[in-house]
């Protein structure tokens, strides 16, 4: 099946600073991509929707500004975490869809913990 | 408001017995329901889905129902096999194309030798 990765698979950086979070697809390629985040006990959440070329559609509630996705090509997009605090410590993990509308193929997360 | 709930975060099972996880929506939009598999240090992987028009779908050892009246599904994998032992994510697309997917919490399954 399709593979997808992401990089780094974990990280903890200081309050303050930025992190990007790289998604690629390995062997195939993705002109849409899809963010999620999940903190403990809860489920995946939707953040954006990543488009090749375009600009990310942003869920409700989720600061674009502050989180920065970049489509730059059709096997990578990258989540940026601007000027991160604590309570944006969670594990971001993207997918791509599949060829059945309703499939998507995930990647293996990135925790971010922020001191 | 958790429109895809699985209220049992974990479950036990022996191996070779049938493994029954459920799962519980709100929204009687949603017009197909999936079932992922995820492993520690792995993404989730897509396992079985249902459309809403069907009330079950069969694949292999793992089967979903579909009661619409009662919004609920369930996964049926049997006969459970140790291999099986992970987080089983429920979740849900909505009518507005395949990102708006609603995830469960999850259920923890493990299956004993």
């Amino acid at each position: 099946g399709a593979v997808v990765s992401q990089h780094p698979s974990w990280v903890i950086c200081k309050s303050g600073t930025s992190v990007k979070i790289e998604c690629r697809s390995l062997d195939f390629q993705a002109t849409t991509m899809f963010w999620y985040r999940q903190f403990p006990k809860q489920s995946l959440m939707l953040m954006a929707t990543s488009n090749e070329g375009s600009k990310a559609t942003y869920e409700q509630g989720v600061e674009k500004d502050k989180f920065l996705i970049n489509h730059a090509s059709l096997t990578l997009s990258t989540l940026t975490v601007t000027s991160a605090h604590p309570e944006d410590s969670s594990f971001y993990i993207c997918s791509a869809p599949g060829t059945a509308i309703y499939e998507q193929y995930f990647g293996p997360g990135t925790r971010l913990t922020v001191t | 408001d958790q429109q895809v709930k699985q209220n049992s975060p974990s479950l036990s099972v022996q191996e070779g017995r049938i493994s029954i996880l459920n799962c519980d929506y709100t929204n009687s939009m949603f017009d197909y329901f999936l079932w992922y598999k995820k492993y520690p240090a792995e993404g989730p992987t897509f396992l079985i889905s249902i459309s809403s028009i069907k009330d079950k779908n069969e694949d292999g050892r793992f089967t979903v129902f579909l009661n619409k009246s009662a919004k609920h599904l369930s996964l049926h994998i049997v006969p459970s096999q140790p291999g099986d032992s992970a987080v089983y994510f429920c979740a849900a697309r909505g009518t507005g194309g395949y990102q708006k997917v609603t995830f469960g919490i999850g259920t923890k399954l493990q299956v004993i030798p």
